[in-house]
C-alpha cells in the first residue's frame, strides 16, 4: 500500500529556532495536508496544499507542495513553547474538482509523525 | 465552523462488554465519516470509511463484526466495539468530510476517545 516517509521522527530545539520537517511518498498525491496533534486530542489542520509547487503560509508556518507531487515540507519559524506536539503530514488523492461527491470520500494517508519539543 | 465532537472522551469497560462511541458533525453535514485508531506515539491507522445510509468499507485486517459502524444520518456516525478485550484499548478518532462545496475533500477530526478495557 501507499506509504509516507516523514522525517525527522523527533526534534529537540530551543525556543526561537526555526524547524523544518518533510514527507516523501512513492505515490503521487494531488493534495498534501499538515496536521498538529496535542496529547490526548485529535489532529488539527494547519495547512492544506492543492497544487504542485504551491507555497502556502499560515502565520509562522510555511508549507510547500513538491513539484513532483511526491513530497512536501513544513517549516516553522521562530518556534515557541506552544509549538510542542506531533506534526503529521497526510496525502490525499482527490478526484478532479467538480466531482465533489467522490471527493468527499477520499481517504488520507498519514506519515508517521514528527514529535517536536521546544525548550524555553 | 467544521466542528466534530466525540462522545465519550474517555471510557473504561470490562473485558467482554461492548462500547459505543459517537461522532457528530456539529455545524455541517458529513457525507463521509472515517474512523481511525491510534496507538501511543504512532500514526493514525484508518479502520473504516462510512458513507451515510450505506455499509461501511473496512480496511484490510479490521474485523467488521468486532467494530460495528453505523452512519445513520449526515451528522452522526457510531463505532461499537463488541466484546471488548484489553488489546482493543486504544485512542479512537473520527473525522468527517463535508458534502458538496469546493473543499468537500477536507477532513475535520474529532477530539478522540480513549478506550481502556480492563
Amino acid at each position: 500500500g501507499q506509504q509516507l516517509n516523514q522525517s525527522p521522527q523527533s526534534m529537540f530545539i530551543q525556543e526561537g529556532e526555526d524547524v523544518s520537517m518533510n514527507c516523501t511518498s512513492s505515490s503521487i498525491f494531488n493534495t498534501w495536508l499538515w496536521y498538529k496533534q496535542d496529547p490526548g486530542e485529535g489532529p488539527v489542520l494547519l495547512i492544506a496544499l492543492y497544487k504542485a509547487g504551491e507555497l502556502t503560509s499560515n502565520g509562522r508556518l510555511t508549507a510547500q507542495f513538491g513539484i513532483t507531487r511526491k513530497d512536501s515540507f513544513l517549516n516553522i519559524s521562530a518556534s515557541i513553547p506552544s509549538d510542542v506536539g506531533i506534526y503529521f503530514c497526510a496525502g490525499q488523492q482527490t478526484p478532479f474538482l467538480g466531482r465533489t461527491s467522490e471527493a468527499s470520500g477520499s481517504r488520507l494517508t498519514f506519515g508517521e509523525g514528527t514529535q517536536l519539543t521546544v525548550n524555553p | 465552523g467544521a466542528v466534530v465532537s466525540q462522545h465519550p472522551s474517555r471510557v473504561i469497560c470490562k473485558s467482554g462488554t461492548s462500547v459505543k462511541i459517537e461522532c457528530r458533525s456539529l455545524d455541517f453535514q458529513a457525507t463521509t465519516m472515517f474512523w481511525y485508531r491510534q496507538f501511543p506515539k504512532k500514526s493514525l491507522m484508518l479502520m473504516a470509511t462510512s458513507n451515510e445510509g450505506s455499509k461501511a468499507t473496512y480496511e484490510q485486517g479490521v474485523e467488521k463484526d468486532k467494530f460495528l459502524i453505523n452512519h445513520a444520518s449526515l451528522t452522526l456516525s457510531t463505532l461499537t466495539v463488541t466484546s471488548a478485550h484489553p488489546e482493543d484499548s486504544s485512542f479512537y478518532i473520527c473525522s468527517a468530510s463535508a458534502s458538496g462545496g469546493t473543499n468537500s475533500y477536507e477532513q475535520y477530526f474529532g477530539p478522540g476517545t480513549r478506550l481502556t478495557v480492563t
